[in-house]
């Protein structure tokens, strides 16, 4: 198995434009989680879908952003507009119930 | 509330030093999962071990070890005769069972881990 997809690896965008990250969880998954990470508040829970249905996104920092599953092997997160202070690494984990997760290689996003 | 306590922040060590990271964890529930995960320079986080609450048996593999104890909650991780190769940041972090299926982890700050040749 490839393992969890995630693209792009590497995002610079300026203030103010829409950022859409990418994640494809491994296939047979049910569950999928989008982390952010920062030096200053380490590994945050952003939102996680069960069988492509969102349970919780209460880690979700504001309006700006907003998470799509639209089917069991695709989920977007998307900035918009991002700011300077969404530069993080943002990571997408997916697992079966009751099972490991299993995390993709991350988005470095830059907001510049 | 759950919470996952990794008191040091940084650890430098020379190599072949053994070294233990403390985790320490604060949960009401009676059966969780407890997990380590190593984050290389290169920044991809791998899965290292899960322990579920009820089996307190410490686990080997290989040079890692890792001490459960229910007691004073507490999940240890030990390296024994580090190596440069072992630089990275570790994440210790617990599970929030929710009902019978899904869960979310919860995440210590993380421990940067410093071998030196």
């Amino acid at each position: 198995d490839a393992g969890v997809i995630q693209s792009p690896r590497h995002e610079v965008t300026e203030m103010g434009q829409e950022v859409t990250l990418r994640c494809k969880p491994i296939s047979g998954h049910n569950s999928l989680f989008w982390y952010r990470q920062t030096m200053m508040r380490g590994l945050e829970l952003l939102i996680y879908f069960n069988n492509n249905v969102p349970i919780d996104d209460s880690g979700m920092p504001e309006d700006r952003f907003s998470a799509k599953m639209p089917n069991a092997s695709f989920s977007t997160l998307k900035i918009q507009p991002s700011e300077p202070r969404d530069s993080a690494v943002y990571f997408c984990a997916s697992t079966r119930t009751g099972g490991l997760a299993f995390f993709g290689q991350g988005t470095r996003l830059t907001v510049v | 509330a759950q919470k996952v306590t990794q008191a040091q922040t940084e650890i430098s060590v020379v190599e072949k030093e053994d070294v233990t990271l403390d985790c320490v964890y604060e949960t009401r529930d009676t059966t969780y999962y407890l997990f380590w995960y190593k984050q290389p320079p290169s920044g991809e986080l791998v899965f290292l071990i899960r322990r579920n609450s009820f089996d307190e048996q410490n686990e080997i593999s290989g040079r890692y070890s890792w001490n459960f104890q229910k007691s004073t909650s507490s999940f240890n991780f030990t390296i024994t005769a580090s190596q440069v190769v072992d630089s990275a940041v570790y994440f210790c972090a617990l599970s929030d069972l929710e009902g019978d299926s899904n869960y979310q982890l919860i995440w210590g700050a993380g421990t940067k881990l410093i071998i030196k040749p």
